[in-house]
């Protein structure tokens, strides 16, 4: 059974441009998270989603980012006009249901922007 | 804001030595779960042991065992016989089991541990 799949693993985008981030879930896992480490600190909580549905995102800023899980292929994470301070790793995890017990998590997509 | 605080940056250990990773946090629930991950330079998040917090038993996976004490809102990480292959950031964290948000893991800041040869 595989894990979760992320890809790129490093992306590198000019400030302005912007950035698709994609998470592949677990099989058989339908509720995915997305995580945010910025340099020297832990992870943040960002947004969960839940296929075809937003559940939370409440973590997620307000302006140029927004996620998506559709019914068909994998997670998205897309940031627009990417900023330097957009540069962190980003982290996609994905569980059987709602409140498991374990999110599993993907290596992660460490985004640069310069 | 519920939080979870690692108040050591750092630690380090010689190897065949025991270690203990604190951790400490706030909620308002009864019941939840704590956990600890190992981050490597690899940056792959890899699950290292698992509590639920209305287990009075202590969780343990070879030579990782964890204090949890619910009253005080610790739960420290002790690793015994440390290996070469434990270096590593380890992060605490903290899931909720109800209410609306019991789908959020919320992590520490990290404590890096180094393992001398």
């Amino acid at each position: 059974n595989a894990g979760v799949m992320q890809n790129p693993r490093h992306l590198v985008r000019r400030r302005g441009q912007e950035a698709r981030l994609r998470c592949s879930p677990m099989k058989g896992h339908s509720h995915v998270y997305w995580y945010r480490q910025l340099p020297e600190e832990g992870l943040k909580f960002m947004v969960y989603l839940q296929k075809e549905n937003i559940i939370d995102e409440s973590g997620m800023p307000k302006e140029r980012f927004s996620a998506e899980f559709p019914k068909e292929g994998p997670s998205i994470l897309r940031i627009q006009q990417v900023v330097r301070g957009d540069s962190a790793a980003y982290f996609c995890a994905s569980s059987p249901r709602p409140g498991a017990d374990e999110q599993y998590f993907g290596p992660g997509t460490r985004l640069t922007v310069t | 804001a519920q939080t979870v605080t690692q108040s050591q940056p750092e630690m380090s250990v010689q190897e065949a030595e025991t270690v203990t990773l604190s951790c400490t946090y706030d909620t308002s629930e009864s019941d939840y779960y704590l956990f600890w991950y190992k981050q490597p330079p690899s940056r792959q998040m890899i699950l290292v042991i698992r509590q639920e917090a209305y287990k009075q038993q202590n969780a343990t996976e070879n030579r990782f065992s964890v204090n949890f004490q619910k009253a005080a809102k610790s739960f420290s990480l002790k690793i015994s016989d440390s290996q070469l292959g434990d270096a590593a950031m380890y992060f605490c964290a903290r899931l909720g089991s109800g209410g609306g948000s019991n789908y959020k893991l919320t992590f520490g800041k990290g404590t890096l541990l180094t393992v001398n040869p």
